[in-house]
């Protein structure tokens, strides 16, 4: 079945260090890639998407590209802020699907 | 301001006792969903309906039950068949069932008691 698998976490970096959150996929198809973001207390936002191979979404500094032939969609920032601490989920959703399939989600916290 | 309000934010469950979580949304969405968030494994579908009177089993639904009797609610019943409810539970909506974009609720905390 379709699954994502997130880097481990938590992650913990310094204000403006630069930021990866690894994700990989496994799909039929061509599927549909998303990250959603968390903040303490709070749903889940949507971040960013992209929908077709070589895409490359971006939203708030972020940025992510669809890697078909790594299966892949790496979450970046190039200088992170300490509002950027949050929870970040790797999705995917298949085309005709109803249901998105998330990852376990990563912790980040950024120190002054 | 248009949202999905979810409660309560927290919630005990007793043995043997049915609870029920509320969602509404006033975003004129068809299409609502209820995830299950537990620690190190991301959210996992539980029920979702795609119209009113109308709705679908996820992955996860044996324990749980739903209605969807008006279009801007969708309430989760959590039974006393369901033998590991302690979870954080978020409520979506999309604006239909091809709509890619989740609109989340802030999640209600259920613990059992």
């Amino acid at each position: 079945g379709d699954s994502v698998t997130q880097m481990e976490g938590p992650v913990t970096l310094s204000e403006e260090a630069f930021l990866t959150i690894n994700c990989t996929y496994t799909a039929t198809g061509y599927p549909s890639l998303f990250w959603y973001v968390q903040y303490p207390g709070e749903g889940l936002q949507l971040l960013l998407k992209a929908t077709k191979a070589d895409d490359k979404g971006s939203n708030k500094g972020f940025e992510a590209t669809y890697r078909k032939e790594t299966t892949s969609f790496h979450l970046e920032k190039g200088s992170v802020q300490v509002s950027d601490s949050a929870v970040y989920f790797c999705a995917l959703r298949r085309k005709g699907a109803q249901k998105l399939v998330f990852g376990q989600g990563t912790r980040l916290t950024i120190n002054p | 301001d248009g949202g999905i309000t979810q409660s309560p934010k927290y919630l005990f469950r007793k043995e043997g006792q049915n609870v029920t979580l509320s969602c509404e949304q006033n975003l004129n969405h068809d299409a609502m969903y209820w995830y299950r968030q537990d620690p190190g494994q991301g959210l996992r579908l539980i029920y979702y309906s795609q119209i009113v009177n109308d709705f679908q089993k996820g992955d996860i639904a044996e324990g749980y039950s739903v209605s969807r009797e008006k279009k801007e609610s969708f309430p989760l019943t959590v039974t006393s068949a369901q033998k590991n409810p302690t979870a954080f539970y978020l409520c979506a909506s999309s604006k239909s069932r091809s709509d890619e974009k989740l609109f989340f609720g802030s999640g209600t905390q259920l613990s059992v008691l």
